[in-house]
């Protein structure tokens, strides 16, 4: 059964530092990875989809990569804002379950003025 | 403009009185599920559909009925609601496996 761990739980950083984000999971046979954003008591935003034949993916300050065979995948913020406190969730999608997402548990992300 | 949209948002009922949660996407995609929140458990799956007609369970399918007459639109039905199904509910969306689109969420509690 696939398993994925996001470490840290927790992180608080100051404005204007890069943050670094964890993912693992432990069947590599994906189809893709999805990074969410979830604000307090809000809905999940889509922010970076990877499938599994990509090694990385980019928009504005935000960069994700893959690497299946180690199963990690890490999310990386370039120039922290006050505006990107939130909790960040990695999904994975496996071969054998297509269409379900499997979760992390998330990082609780502050970053401070 | 491209989402899904859940009904209602917050929701206080009884054990034992049937409810429904809405969830319509515009975006004409095939696959939709149904996922639930709570603290320390993350988010697990609770039924999803490959297209109209075809439903399946996910993790914790236990007390809840799924629907899927049309290509939009996916209720989710608690028959008999037990203050164990408390949570924050998502639908989701997606076409072929591409990025997930989610609702806003429904916070369900039951007394």
């Amino acid at each position: 059964k696939q398993e994925v761990t996001q470490i840290p739980a927790a992180l608080s950083v100051p404005e204007g530092e890069n943050l670094v984000l964890n993912c693992s999971f432990t069947d590599s046979a994906i189809y893709n990875l999805q990074w969410f954003r979830q604000d307090p008591g809000k809905g999940l935003t889509s922010l970076l989809l990877i499938q599994s034949s990509q090694r990385e993916q980019t928009s504005g300050r935000l960069n994700a990569s893959l690497d299946k065979s180690s199963g990690r995948s890490t999310l990386y913020i370039a120039a922290s804002q006050p505006g990107d406190s939130a909790t960040y969730l990695c999904a994975v999608m496996t071969t054998d379950s297509w269409g379900k997402l499997q979760f992390g548990a998330g990082t609780q992300v502050v970053v401070t003025p | 403009e491209a989402q899904v949209t859940q009904n209602p948002r917050y929701l206080i009922t009884v054990t034992g009185k049937k409810l429904t949660v809405t969830c319509s996407q515009n975006m004409n995609h095939e696959y939709m599920s149904w996922y639930r929140q709570d603290p320390g458990l993350g988010l697990r799956q609770i039924y999803y559909s490959m297209n109209v007609e075809v439903t399946d369970k996910g993790d914790v399918p236990e007390g809840y009925k799924v629907s899927r007459k049309e290509k939009r639109n996916f209720p989710l039905i608690l028959e008999s609601p037990s203050p164990n199904q408390t949570s924050l509910y998502f639908c989701a969306s997606s076409l072929g496996g591409s990025a997930y689109t989610f609702g806003s969420g429904t916070r369900l509690t039951v007394v």
